[in-house]
């Protein structure tokens, strides 16, 4: 089945500065990779994804690359702020669910 | 906008009680899901549903149930709760039509204590 590998698990950053996470999947089927915000005491939700038919996508100061040969995509955000701040999943297509990485806790100090 | 609302915001449980967690979306989706969330762990899928009276088991099935008689409601049984069910479980939905692989929109979360 799917594994996806996520990190770093933690990640601090000064504001205005760039991070960047990283994943790994086993598939090599896998076609449709989306990031999940998780801020404190709240739900989760989708922030991008990107589908194997392109190599990068962008929406203001977050994009997403993904490298099919070597089989991982990586999450960029630029300019960081304090809301940034949160949990961060990747996932990756199984049969028709996702398998989720473990996340990475991002803290983006003022 | 879509919403799935879960039942409860916070519950304690005693071991052995039966344990029934409620799930309902408004977006008429297809899809519904119930995972667990571990700190280090993230979340795994403990069953999910692709239609009314169906259901598949996920990743961590053993010690749950789940039902869906209507399509806007799924809902998660632990049959008899033990303490290593303590967690947060989540909710989510999604639709099957138009592309494959669809946005996931997730319930608030129920945190669950087992004593």
């Amino acid at each position: 089945g799917e594994n996806v590998e996520q990190h770093p698990s933690t990640l601090s950053v000064q504001e205005g500065d760039s991070a960047v996470i990283k994943c790994t999947y086993s598939d090599s089927a896998s076609n449709y990779f989306p990031w999940y915000k998780q801020e404190l005491g709240k739900r989760p939700q989708l922030i991008i994804d990107i589908r194997s038919n392109v190599g990068e996508k962008k929406d203001q100061r977050i994009a997403v690359t993904l490298n099919k040969t070597a089989k991982h995509f990586s999450l960029h955000i630029t300019e960081t702020q304090p809301e940034d701040s949160a949990v961060y999943f990747c996932a990756a297509p199984y049969g028709q669910n996702f398998v989720f990485g473990p996340g990475t806790r991002l803290s983006v100090l003022p | 906008d879509v919403k799935v609302t879960q039942s409860s915001r916070y519950l304690v449980k005693r071991t052995g009680e039966k344990v029934f967690l409620e799930c309902v979306q408004d977006m008429d989706h297809e899809n519904m899901f119930w995972y667990r969330q571990d700190p280090g762990l993230g979340l795994r899928l403990i069953y999910f549903s692709y239609d009314v009276k169906m259901k598949e088991k996920g990743d961590i099935p053993e010690g749950y149930s789940v039902s869906r008689e209507k399509k806007e409601r799924f809902s998660l049984i632990l049959e008899s709760a033990s303490t290593n069910q303590t967690s947060m479980y989540l909710c989510a939905s999604s639709s099957r039509r138009g592309r494959p692989f669809r946005e996931q929109y997730f319930g608030p979360g129920t945190r669950l204590t087992v004593t």
